[in-house]
């Protein structure tokens, strides 16, 4: 079962920050939020990923509560090139695996950028 | 640039063929993926392998296999492909240490009649 939650779909003015939040109420102490995101007829990209921390790189910010159960992530300065759906996912350990581990996606938030 | 090839973009297959899906990385990745994206349902995990004629389920596996002969290679296999199958397919590989981003490829459409 998905252990993110997020709105299906949000719109934003190019040029804006666009805010993608999701819950992961559930969230184990040791999991990660990543997000990846999937612009049409694309195999999916990443984007980030965290722990506890505020993270923030070349693409994107991610922010994530202090009690863990949601995150944001900020694109700064949206572009068209931005339209896509983002996928906040939660990495969990694979126990017994050596250094593997899972993706648990949701259903990801459609996000449009209009001009 | 990290690349991952799937051997299809389109496929069409009837009901009880043998289907076979091939995906090739060249970043010599330990890990590769399979999984299946449905609309609402996101990305769900097939199968995946670790190491050359390594392999486990994931959340899916029923009606799928798997094959890792070489270490760049990772095929998923329908024995007897359904309807229920027509869905998008994605592959995926990434290194075993250090960044645990997974490199896509452009995913194969299956549609089975």
């Amino acid at each position: 079962d998905a252990k993110t939650t997020q709105p299906t779909s949000m719109d934003c003015a190019e040029g804006r920050a666009a805010n993608l939040p999701c819950n992961h109420s559930t969230i184990s102490g040791n999991e990660y939020v990543y997000w990846y995101r999937q612009i049409h007829s694309q195999g999916p990209q990443y984007i980030i990923h965290g722990l506890k921390n505020n993270e923030t790189n070349e693409m994107a910010s991610l922010i994530i509560t202090e009690d863990r159960k949601s995150s944001t992530l900020i694109l700064p300065h949206a572009t068209l090139r931005d339209t896509a759906v983002y996928y906040c996912i939660v990495r969990v350990w694979l126990f017994g695996v050596d250094s593997n581990y899972q993706l648990i996606w949701g259903a990801g938030t459609k996000l449009i950028i209009k001009p | 640039d990290v690349k991952v090839t799937q051997s299809s973009r389109y496929l069409v297959k009837r009901t009880g063929e043998k289907v076979f899906l091939e995906c090739v990385q060249d970043m010599d990745h330990e890990n590769m993926f399979w999984y299946r994206q449905d609309p609402g349902l996101g990305l769900r995990l097939i199968y995946f392998s670790y190491d050359v004629k390594m392999k486990e389920k994931g959340d899916i596996p029923e009606g799928y296999s798997v094959s890792r002969e070489k270490k760049e290679r990772f095929s998923l296999i329908l024995e007897s492909a359904s309807t229920n199958q027509t869905s998008m397919y994605l592959c995926a590989s990434r290194n075993r240490g250090g960044s645990y981003e997974q490199y896509f490829g452009p995913g194969t459409r299956l549609t089975v009649t």
